[in-house]
């Protein structure tokens, strides 16, 4: 059974970085396919997929927010960290991590989420 | 950058009723398209993928079809409990993913 589960600050002032890590458990970033994606959702508002790395090391961004991510793996941990730099108000949203695999590339296992707010 | 939309943006239909979402993309995306399901205060589920196929366990009553920049999503004998907010999903070859806007579904 493929979980996965969130977890970094709750509140973050505007200009800082932002660091979250997903620890996931029922699958390894060392099998061929897999991979952990990173979406958020602003209240209220539409789902937004932010990043994705695969078992290779394939890294992908959004291209709109590229220059502000980084995805990394520690594939013994079974954890996968995202940072975002210079937030700002308007990332303030549920972020999420999801499992995917580069054979069926959907979003079939959710993490529930952690609630960034991002305000002075 | 690929662009997405939804039609309608909000529908209010009767159990047993069938509804309809179209999803658009600005470019080609031969049938790469999912579908998902999300309830108030839950975590989207995968329904469709790639298009047509229905995620094991998904009830019948949720299809898709369409291929290139249109896509169709469609709920035969609409429940009670399909209330919620549907959105489609693109992906490319690269790959990376695009959400649509959403459509919410409403049971009278």
């Amino acid at each position: 059974q493929i979980t996965l589960r969130e977890s970094g600050p709750t509140l973050v002032k505007p200009t800082q970085t932002l660091t979250l890590t997903c620890t996931f458990s029922g699958f390894s970033l060392s099998t061929y396919g897999e991979g952990v994606a990173w979406i958020r959702q602003p209240p209220g508002k539409a789902l937004e997929w932010l990043a994705i790395v695969y078992w290779d090391d394939d890294k992908r961004y959004n291209s709109s927010l590229k220059t502000r991510l980084s995805i990394t793996k520690d594939t013994p941990k079974n954890q996968v960290v995202l940072t975002m730099t210079n937030m700002d108000p308007l990332d303030t949203a549920t972020y999420h991590c999801v499992h995917s695999h580069i054979l069926k590339i959907v979003f079939d296992i959710w993490g529930q989420g952690t609630k960034i707010t991002v305000s002075s | 950058d690929i662009q997405i939309s939804q039609s309608p943006s909000s529908l209010s239909a009767s159990v047993g009723d069938r509804v309809s979402i179209t999803c658009r993309t600005s470019h080609d995306s031969n049938n790469y398209v999912n579908w998902y399901q999300q309830k108030p205060g839950k975590v989207p589920k995968l329904l469709i993928y790639d298009a047509s196929n229905l995620e094991t366990g998904v009830p019948s009553r949720f299809s898709g079809s369409g291929s290139g920049t249109e896509f169709t999503f469609i709920i035969t004998n609409l429940q009670a409990e399909d209330g919620g907010i549907y959105y489609c999903q693109q992906y490319d070859n690269v790959p990376t993913f695009t959400f649509g806007p959403g459509t919410k579904v409403e049971i009278k």
